[in-house]
């Protein structure tokens, strides 16, 4: 099973203020990788495919960098809403697999 | 507009079993795989279940196997999975999720589409 270890568990920062998240497998997952916003009482929201493809309706302010084992996810400027906590998630092999999570809170 | 509607979770005993349902609406269901991810409160995600477009080829976490059947019903745009011998930690936010890429040839993507969750409970 790929393990997905999100770094870090925390970011406390400011709106305006860019955010870059972490996501390490634990083997290649080429860019098979997906990036994910959660709400409290939400479901998650698609933001990055395959790495560095951003879904849908989401904001150039989202934007998804690496491939094999390393992976970030940057916010340029945080909006409010953008507080949030995400997830990383892996398709290159199964079983599917999810980071633990990284929490972007409002310092 | 695109949606899928979980329903069918509840308060069940230890060992019980549950069907949940996932009707969808807005695309074309039978061209999409689509998978079961559940969510224990205030902890991370985890993917249970998947099925291709036809039905023909299902994938299952392994603390599921043998206990857990996802299926689904073209006709009726609704995905299912069939929850048996119910533990305690399995309690959880259910969540039925579409893959992205559709008619891809098992290349499915990532989630991009999800519902809004229901809640399994396993207690006695």
């Amino acid at each position: 099973e790929v393990v997905l270890t999100q770094s870090p568990a925390t970011l406390s920062l400011s709106p305006g203020e860019s955010a870059t998240l972490s996501c390490r497998a634990s083997q290649s997952v080429g860019s098979y990788l997906g990036w994910y916003q959660q709400k409290p009482g939400q479901a998650p929201r698609l933001l990055i495919y395959d790495a560095s493809n951003r879904a849908t309706g989401i904001p150039a302010r989202f934007s998804g960098s690496g491939s094999g084992t390393d992976f970030a996810l940057t916010i340029s400027s945080l909006e409010p809403e953008d507080f949030a906590v995400y997830f990383c998630q892996q398709r290159s092999h199964w079983p599917l697999t999810f980071g633990g999570g990284t929490n972007v809170e409002i310092k | 507009e695109v949606q899928l509607l979980e329903s069918g979770g509840g308060l069940v005993q230890p060992g019980g079993s549950l069907r949940l349902s996932c009707a969808a609406s807005g695309f074309t269901f039978s061209s999409c795989a689509m998978s079961w991810v559940r969510q224990v409160p205030g902890k991370g995600l985890e993917w249970v279940s998947s099925i291709s477009e036809s039905g023909t080829s299902t994938y299952y976490t392994d603390s599921v196997k043998g206990r857990f059947t996802i299926s689904r019903d073209n006709s009726k745009n609704t995905l299912y999975v069939q929850m048996n011998s119910l533990r305690a930690e399995e309690t959880a936010v259910y969540y039925c999720a579409k893959f992205i890429f559709c008619e891809s040839n098992g290349r499915w993507g990532a989630f991009d589409i999800w519902g809004q969750g229901t809640v399994v409970t396993v207690s006695s």
